[in-house]
Parts: structure tokens; sequence; C-alpha cells
């Protein structure tokens, strides 16, 4: 079965940016949402179609999807983007998610 | 604004069986495919199924195939997962979400929004 692989932590600065991972056999030939969680609260669609941010995202999250790595960028990041980060692709009808990024602002 | 509210969570023993709904507000129901994922406790997100805006084309995960079959009642705008057979790894909170397109088997899709989830937890 495929797998979506993250690291599990990353720490940064405020004002800092952040990239988060996710790597995969042929990610890039596949679209790559990301999904944002903070503690209990259902997860948030950020990222979708590798690069998209769906309206009220603001500016500062962007993502790219080349190879076999999709990456998530928080620039300037800030206190409030503290949260699980989630990469989720499709093969084979079947939705896949990483194990998520838990970012701590620091 | 659309809204996904879910229910039917709820202590079970192995084996027994527990049925989740979805209700659905803000959207045209019947035009979009709908997902059920699940997060166990402290644990990741996991896809448990799928189900396009007619109900007709249905997906599963490996580890509910089987098990849990998901339907949809357009005239109510609610969604169903039916689970049967459940064991201690099914214990997680159940969020069904909205895919942007009738068809859930694109590989273009994504969930948005999200549910609040309703909680399962299966232990005797």
């Amino acid at each position: 079965s495929y797998e979506l692989t993250q690291p599990p932590s990353l720490s940064v600065s405020p004002g800092q940016t952040a990239s988060i991972t996710c790597s995969g056999d042929n990610l890039g030939d596949k679209y790559v949402c990301w999904y944002q969680q903070k503690p209990g609260q259902s997860p948030v669609l950020v990222i979708y179609q590798d690069t998209k941010r769906p309206s009220g995202i603001p500016e500062r999250f962007s993502g790219s999807n080349s190879g076999n790595t999709a990456t998530l960028t928080i620039s300037g990041t800030q206190a409030m983007d503290e949260a699980d980060y989630y990469c989720q692709a499709w093969d084979s009808s079947t939705a896949v998610f990483g194990g998520g990024t838990k970012l701590t602002v620091l | 604004e659309v809204q996904l509210l879910e229910s039917g969570g709820g202590l079970v023993q192995p084996g027994g069986s527990l049925r989740l709904s979805c209700a659905a507000s803000g959207f045209t129901f019947s035009r979009y495919a709908m997902s059920w994922v699940r997060q166990a406790p402290g644990k990741g997100l996991e896809w448990v199924s799928s189900i396009s805006g007619d109900g007709v084309s249905t997906y599963y995960a490996d580890s509910v195939k089987g098990r849990f079959p998901i339907s949809r009642d357009n005239s109510k705008n609610t969604l169903y997962l039916q689970m049967n057979s459940l064991r201690d790894e099914d214990t997680a909170v159940y969020y069904c979400a909205k895919i942007p397109y009738f068809y859930a088997s694109g590989n273009n899709n994504w969930f948005d929004p999200w549910g609040q989830g309703t909680l399962v937890t299966v232990s005797s």
C-alpha cells in the first residue's frame, strides 16, 4: 500500500519560515493537499491540488510538489500556526494520509 | 454556510454494531461525494470510506472493508456509516467530510469542510 512520510515534529521561531515535508514514491505525479489540526478541533484544509489555498487561508501558507516530496511552507510563522499538519494524496481511489507533523512555534 | 454534524457515537462492546450519521446543510448534498475519516486517540488521520453523490460508487480502507458499509439518503441530506463487528482498534473520533466533486474516486479530490466528529469507543 502507498505510504506518505512526514517528520514527527518541527520547531520554528516566530517570524521564521517553517517547511514541512511529505515524502512518497513518485509523489509529484499525484495531487497533494494539507490539513491543519489544532488541539481539540477538526482538521482544516490549508492547501489543495499541491499549491492552491482555500479562501480564508492566509497567504503565508504555500505548497509545492515535485519528485518524491511535497512541501508545506509557512512564511512568517505565527504563534497561531502551532498545530498538527497532515499531508494527503490518493492512490487507486484510496485516500492516504501522512503520519502528521507537530509544528511548535517558540 | 456548509455544515456537517455527526452523531451516533458512543460506547460499544467488541463485536457490536453502531450506526453513525452525518447531517449536511448549506449545499446541494446530492451533487457531492462524501467521506468518513477517523482519528484514534492521540494518533493521526485515517481515511475510512468514500461514496459518490448518487451513492452508487463506494470505496473502503482495507481495515474496514466488509464491516463498515457507507450509504447516504439524499432526500434527508444525511450520510451514514454502519459499523459492524467492531474491534478495539476501531476506537476513534469519526469525522465526515465533503469532497468537492460528484465522484469520490478522483485523484484530485480533497476533504473540505469536516464535521466536528463523533467519538466511538469499543471496549468491554
